[in-house]
């Protein structure tokens, strides 16, 4: 099925350690973002891509890495984890960066202990 | 900052009823978007409504834009026990930054 594909679903971490989550969308869209979802403060975007080669920071990017090398997988690193990223991690992408909806993958939980 | 903000926060009703939620922003917007989001999974985008468009209909969904007093409603009739969810509405903004997120209605539809 046509869609985006996160993985892992879950995941458990131990401070300092560091992994990547994937997401893979089959639809040719250009537009790929990351957002993570915590209890009281809905959807928060960490970084975004408009195309291959070009990405840039969203609202709380501080701690993650991304890149864009095909049009189709846009991976999230944590660079050193910390309780803090503990939370739910949403890929979603869109034809374009403006007037489309999204379609979102179905996330990754992430516990950092 | 938070863009979108649903009322109410919480809804219960029996199956059958109408359900709405409401929702307020801040600054000149694009469009505004609703999204359903079931427990454990992703959200599910539902309906676009355009900053020059009044109301937008799917299926058993209505949704009502007024840019004068920068809110939206997002109505379910009939409502289902599988319309139970929570509800999510975002807003694209002139400034262009961004998609922002509202934190959600979570709805209840009792059989």
């Amino acid at each position: 099925n046509a869609g985006v594909t996160q993985t892992p679903k879950f995941q458990v971490l131990k401070t300092g350690q560091s992994m990547t989550l994937q997401c893979a969308q089959d639809m040719n869209h250009e537009y790929m973002s990351w957002y993570r979802q915590d209890p009281g403060m809905g959807l928060r975007l960490i970084h975004y891509s408009v195309g291959a080669g070009i990405t840039d920071q969203g609202e709380v990017p501080n701690g993650y890495n991304v890149s864009r090398s095909t049009t189709e997988d846009f991976p999230l690193r944590l660079l050193s984890a910390a309780p803090s990223q503990t939370s739910v991690y949403f890929c979603a992408s869109s034809y374009s960066r403006f007037g489309y909806g999204y379609t979102f993958g179905s996330g990754t939980r992430l516990t950092v202990v | 900052s938070q863009q979108g903000e649903e009322d109410p926060q919480a809804l219960s009703i029996q199956e059958g009823e109408n359900a709405t939620m409401n929702c307020s922003y801040k600054t000149s917007i694009n469009n505004l978007q609703w999204y359903r989001q079931n427990s454990g999974r992703g959200l599910v985008h539902l309906i676009l409504i355009r900053s020059n468009e009044r109301e937008k209909h799917s299926g058993r969904l209505r949704v009502t834009l007024d840019t004068s007093k920068k809110s939206s409603s997002l109505l379910i009739t009939a409502s289902r026990a599988a319309d139970t969810a929570s509800y999510f509405c975002a807003t694209e903004e002139t400034s262009g930054s961004r998609l922002t997120f509202g934190e959600g209605t979570q709805l209840t539809v009792n059989p």
